[in-house]
């Protein structure tokens, strides 16, 4: 299968600081890519869709200035989770699909914890 | 998005038991994707499914895509303790571009 890889695993931040987390395609190129957040013990819920070129689409309650997309090229989205707090600790997954197909390939996913 | 219903929400079985686990829709799907995620880590696909009534292996998992294009079931045969984990069934509906997740079905087995 495809392979998409996410950086860092974990990160530990300060509160007010910002962090970036990196989302790759390896081997195929993604003009789209996914970004979820799952709390424990709960499926992923979907936050925004990056878009190659694009501005991001964001879901119903995310808000895009805290939570930065930017979708630099076909093979790489970067997240950025700007002025953190406490509450924003999460595990982040991203997504992304071959081009043509429907299959979703996951990141190894990032642990984000605010302190 | 739209919540799938998955179940059962979790199983505790033996291992060299077989597992069937469902998800159910409300619309119709155009994909059925299974996911298994190990804890700390991204989910990682099984098996894809693209047409009603499709029948799809892969080793010892088996999964369908129900005829009625609103449901699929996933079984796992002769499980082993390396199973464990979290299974996510998940898939596109018509009216949408992003995956619609059901809420998993958490698997445990015994040696």
């Amino acid at each position: 299968g495809a392979v998409v890889s996410q950086h860092p695993s974990r990160v530990i931040c300060k509160s007010g600081t910002s962090v970036k987390i990196e989302c790759r395609s390896l081997d195929f190129q993604a003009t789209t890519m996914f970004w979820y957040r799952q709390f424990p013990k709960q499926s992923l819920m979907l936050m925004a869709t990056s878009n190659e070129g694009s501005k991001a689409t964001y879901e119903q309650g995310v808000e895009k200035d805290k939570f930065l997309i930017n979708h630099a090229s076909l093979t790489l989205s970067t997240l950025t989770v700007t002025s953190a707090h406490p509450e924003d600790s999460s595990f982040y997954i991203c997504s992304a699909n071959p081009m043509g197909t429907d299959e979703a390939f996951f990141g190894q996913g990032t642990r984000l914890t605010v302190v | 998005g739209q919540q799938l219903n998955q179940s059962p929400q979790s199983m505790f079985i033996q291992e060299g038991e077989d597992v069937s686990m469902n998800c159910t829709s409300s619309s119709i799907f155009n994909t059925w994707l299974w996911y298994k995620q190990d804890p700390g880590e991204g989910p990682v696909l099984l098996i894809a499914l693209y047409k009603a009534g499709e029948l799809t292996s892969n080793g010892r998992l088996t999964a369908q895509f129900g005829i009625t294009r609103k449901d699929s079931f996933l079984n796992i045969s002769a499980s082993i303790p390396s199973d464990v984990g979290i299974y996510f069934c998940a898939g596109y509906s018509n009216s949408g571009y992003a995956l619609n997740f059901g809420k998993g079905t958490s698997l445990l087995v015994t040696p």
